[in-house]
This record gives structure tokens, C-alpha cells and sequence, in this order.
């Protein structure tokens, strides 16, 4: 069964701490696509980083990164010294699928409160 | 390129009355998803259409519709409102669809059923 799972329902951290958002998935697919996004207090999904099941490279931008690892199944988020703006309700999901039909599927969520 | 736009923002309906939002995707983009987002469910996927017909459904009951347009916009439906319909109508668009793309997400409606 498909299933995006976010153990971690709300993280508080004090600014300038690093923080780390889990995220582990189950497919049974062999092509799948792996998204976060950030929605803000404004309600507006923002997206972060999309990648692909055949690219376990690793990424950075900026404060953020991503570590994809396909042996246990995980796409962890990682913010290098997190700051207040960064408060928000971070998602991870999951595309797969075939034939033009494809499911994208959402985990429930971890609310990140940074602390000035 | 402006972005996804929902309307209207926020609702307020009374129970078994009907509603329906908009949501005008990014220009060129030919595929518009709908999501459900309430606090005890999380982010529900309602259905996809591209290019005016509906090429993915979730599982919710048929007072649930939509259509698409020639120009790609998108209305979602709900008749005999109950209070658990009460949620943020979340729209996304895409290209054209498909595993490989991001979906762009507009602000939302907030409907709350009394």
C-alpha cells in the first residue's frame, strides 16, 4: 500500500538551532517521486524540492537539505539554523503511478514552531 | 506568470445548502487537482481533470463533483452540505499532469458549514 508516514506531528526549536523533518514512505512502485512543501499560516502550499526514485544524490539550497535514502526508505528535511520565518507546517508527499494515472499522496504534517 | 487563483477565499454556508469554488490555474497549465485539508484527515486528494475530463477521482461520496473548462478552469461542487465539509478547498495545478511534475497550489477556500 502507498502511505507517506510523518512521525513527528510538532517540532519547537529555538532559533538558530538545526532541525530535522522525517519523512518515510512505502510504495511498491519502481519510478515514484518524492516532494516536500511548506505551508505557511497563509494556507498556501509552497513547494520545496521534488526528486526522483532513481536520484539518491543528496541536496542543498541554501539553509535546506535533503537526504534520500531508497535502502530504508526515507526523505528527511534538514533546516541549518532554522529562524522564525520558518515556522510553518511542512509536508511530504508522494507521486506514483502508471498509464496516466498516478496518485499523489500526502503525509499528515509536522508543525515546526521556531522560537526567537 | 501569476499563479493558481481560488475563489472565492473564504465561505460560509448552512447545512444542505450547495457551493462552488473556482480555481483559475497557472496560464498554460492544463491540469487542475483538488484537495480537501481538515485537520482530523490532512490533505485529501478529490479529483484531477485535464484537458475537460476527469482522469483521477479519490474516494469521496458523489456530492463531491467537477469540471473543467475549455480555458482549464476548474469548479468543484458540493451539494447537501454537511458540517464536515467544513475544510480548506486546496486547488493545484500542473502542466499537464503526471508523477514527473510539481503541483502549484493556490491559497485556498476556507468553507465552514453551519
Amino acid at each position: 500500500a502507498q502511505k507517506v508516514t510523518q512521525a513527528q506531528t510538532e517540532i519547537s526549536v529555538v532559533e538558530k538551532e538545526d532541525v530535522t523533518l522525517d519523512c518515510v514512505y512505502e510504495t511498491r512502485d519502481t519510478t515514484y517521486y518524492l516532494f516536500w512543501y511548506k505551508q505557511p499560516p497563509s494556507g498556501e502550499l509552497v513547494f520545496l524540492i521534488r526528486r526522483n526514485s532513481f536520484d539518491e544524490q543528496n541536496e542543498i539550497s541554501g539553509r535546506y537539505s535533503w537526504n534520500f535514502q531508497k535502502s530504508t526508505s526515507s526523505f528527511n528535511f534538514t533546516i541549518t539554523a532554522s529562524q522564525v520565518v520558518d515556522s510553518a507546517v511542512y509536508f511530504c508527499a508522494l507521486s506514483e503511478g502508471t498509464s496516466g494515472t498516478y496518485k499523489y499522496i500526502f503525509g499528515t504534517g509536522t508543525r515546526l514552531k521556531v522560537l526567537a | 506568470k501569476a499563479g493558481v487563483t481560488q475563489t472565492p477565499r473564504y465561505l460560509i454556508k448552512t447545512r444542505g445548502q450547495q457551493v462552488t469554488l473556482s480555481c483559475s490555474p497557472i496560464s498554460g497549465h492544463r491540469s487542475v487537482s483538488w484537495y480537501q485539508q481538515t485537520p482530523g484527515q490532512g490533505l485529501q486528494f478529490l479529483f484531477e481533470y485535464f484537458s475537460e475530463t476527469q482522469r483521477n477521482k479519490g474516494n469521496f461520496p458523489g456530492r463531491f463533483s467537477g469540471r473543467q473548462f475549455s480555458n482549464s478552469r476548474s469548479e468543484m461542487n458540493v451539494s447537501t452540505l454537511e458540517l464536515g465539509d467544513s475544510a480548506l478547498y486546496l486547488c493545484a495545478s500542473q502542466l499537464a499532469g503526471g508523477i514527473v511534475e510539481t503541483q502549484y497550489f493556490g491559497p485556498g477556500t476556507r468553507l465552514l458549514v453551519l
